[in-house]
């Protein structure tokens, strides 16, 4: 069975502190996708990044970073310079496709308070 | 381009009536998804619409809800004698549908929900 956890519950830090949000996750498929969504306090899922088994090269997006180990199952998300903009909760998900959807699994979720 | 949209944004119901739950995803995309949020479980998948078709059910937690897809555009969500614990927001997703061999997976599109409130 498909399983993500987020081992935080909640992270305080201060502006322009780093902070890692930790994901791991359990599967049994070979072909899996990846994702990380953030949640705001206006409630949207904003979708953040996706990303599949078979490319574990990290990826960089401006104060963003993803490191996705397949050896220790498990995809952090890094937040370089954080800023007040960036408290949310945020959700990690697995999905494995299949020709019956590629339903997401989510983990619980990590509220990040970024405080000024 | 617009994106996922969702009616009503707030459903407050007495316990016991039925209520229908609204999604336009955006154009062009097959791939239509129901989920619920709620503070007790999480997020949880409810249905996966391809088209008009929903080949999986497997998240809808009773007979009491059932939903529909028409003209592969709009879906619709209906819970039948809410209870309270159908309390949650009610979260629809959409995506272009998965291709190739293996099957390449796409991000879902989320719309801001519609919070139901069961009395």
């Amino acid at each position: 069975a498909q399983k993500v956890t987020q081992a935080q519950t909640e992270i305080s830090v201060v502006e322009k502190e780093d902070v890692t949000l930790d994901c791991v996750y359990e599967t049994r498929d070979t072909t899996y996708y990846l994702f990380w969504y953030k949640q705001p306090p206006s409630g949207e899922l904003v979708f953040l990044i996706r990303r599949n088994s078979f490319d574990e090269q990290n990826e960089i997006s401006g104060r963003y970073s993803w490191n996705f180990q397949k050896s220790t199952s498990s995809f952090n998300f890094t937040i370089t310079a954080s800023q007040v903009v960036d408290s949310a909760v945020y959700f990690c998900a697995l999905s494995e496709a299949g020709e019956y959807g590629n339903k997401l699994v989510f983990g619980a979720g990590t509220i990040l308070r970024v405080k000024s | 381009g617009a994106g996922v949209s969702q009616s009503p944004s707030n459903k407050v119901t007495e316990k016991g009536k039925d209520v229908e739950l609204r999604c336009d995803p955006i154009s062009g995309h097959t791939a239509l998804y129901w989920y619920r949020q709620s503070l007790g479980q999480g997020l949880e998948f409810l249905i996966y619409f391809q088209g008009n078709s929903a080949p999986d059910k497997s998240g809808l937690p009773s007979d009491r809800f059932s939903a529909e897809r028409t003209g592969g555009s709009v879906s619709t969500l209906t819970i039948q004698r809410t209870q309270q614990e159908d309390s949650a927001v009610y979260l629809c997703a959409s995506s272009l549908q998965m291709v190739g061999y293996p099957l390449v997976t796409y991000e879902q599109y989320f719309g801001p929900g519609t919070r139901l409130t069961v009395t």
